[in-house]
């Protein structure tokens, strides 16, 4: 099946500094790509996702790119907030009939 | 428009105890799912539902089992509580197949003592 690698398990950030987030999938035919965002105490939220016929996808501060030759993709967030901590998961779908596979998280802090 | 809503929030089980945690949500979604979230190891798939009348195992359903009473409701049973399966439960629903778009409750922190 699916698996699905993230790193860094930790990320520490000053405000205003730019925080990138990578994943790698192992099935090349994996071709949905969901990021969620999970504050404390709180249950995940989907923040972006991006499908494999689109190399970028950008929502204000936040954009994922995908690389499907080299099988990963990334989060970036621009001008980081305190708000902004959280754990980050990334994930993978082969399709809608296959379950989301989900990486094991990032916690980003973002120190003011 | 509460979205998924999962009972209780909190609950602590002595060893052998058997307990219903309870799932349900008002957007009219196909799909249904039970996560086990442990530190270090994400979220892993409990069981699913893809649609009202069919339930499948997932990568960890050992301990486990779980009923999709209606469109709305999707209940994770464990009918003899391990210290093993304390753990953070999160039900989560999607709106067409169960590769999309999740939406996630608040969850369940369960206690096996």
């Amino acid at each position: 099946g699916e698996n699905v690698e993230q790193h860094p398990s930790t990320l520490s950030v000053q405000e205003g500094d730019s925080a990138v987030i990578k994943c790698t999938y192992s099935d090349s035919a994996s071709n949905y790509f969901p990021w969620y965002k999970q504050e404390l105490g709180k249950g995940p939220q989907l923040i972006i996702d991006i499908r494999s016929n689109v190399g970028e996808k950008k929502d204000q501060r936040i954009a994922v790119t995908l690389n499907k030759t080299a099988k990963h993709f990334s989060l970036h967030i621009t001008e980081t907030q305190p708000e902004d901590s959280a754990v980050y998961f990334c994930a993978a779908s082969i399709g809608e009939s296959s379950t989301l596979t989900f990486g094991k998280g990032t916690m980003l802090l973002v120190s003011p | 428009n509460a979205g998924v809503t999962q009972t209780p929030k909190f609950q602590v089980l002595k060893t052998g105890q058997s307990m219903t945690l309870q799932c349900a949500q008002d957007m009219n979604h196909n799909s249904m799912y039970w996560y086990r979230q442990d530190p270090g190891m994400g979220l892993r798939l409990i069981y699913y539902s893809a649609s009202e009348g069919t339930t499948d195992k997932g990568e960890v359903p050992n301990g486990y089992n779980v009923s999709r009473l209606n469109k709305r409701e999707f209940s994770l049973r464990l009918e003899s509580a391990a210290p093993s399966q304390t753990s953070v439960y999160f039900c989560a629903s999607s709106p067409q197949g169960v590769g999309t778009e999740a939406f996630f409750g608040q969850g369940t922190r369960l206690t096996v003592v």
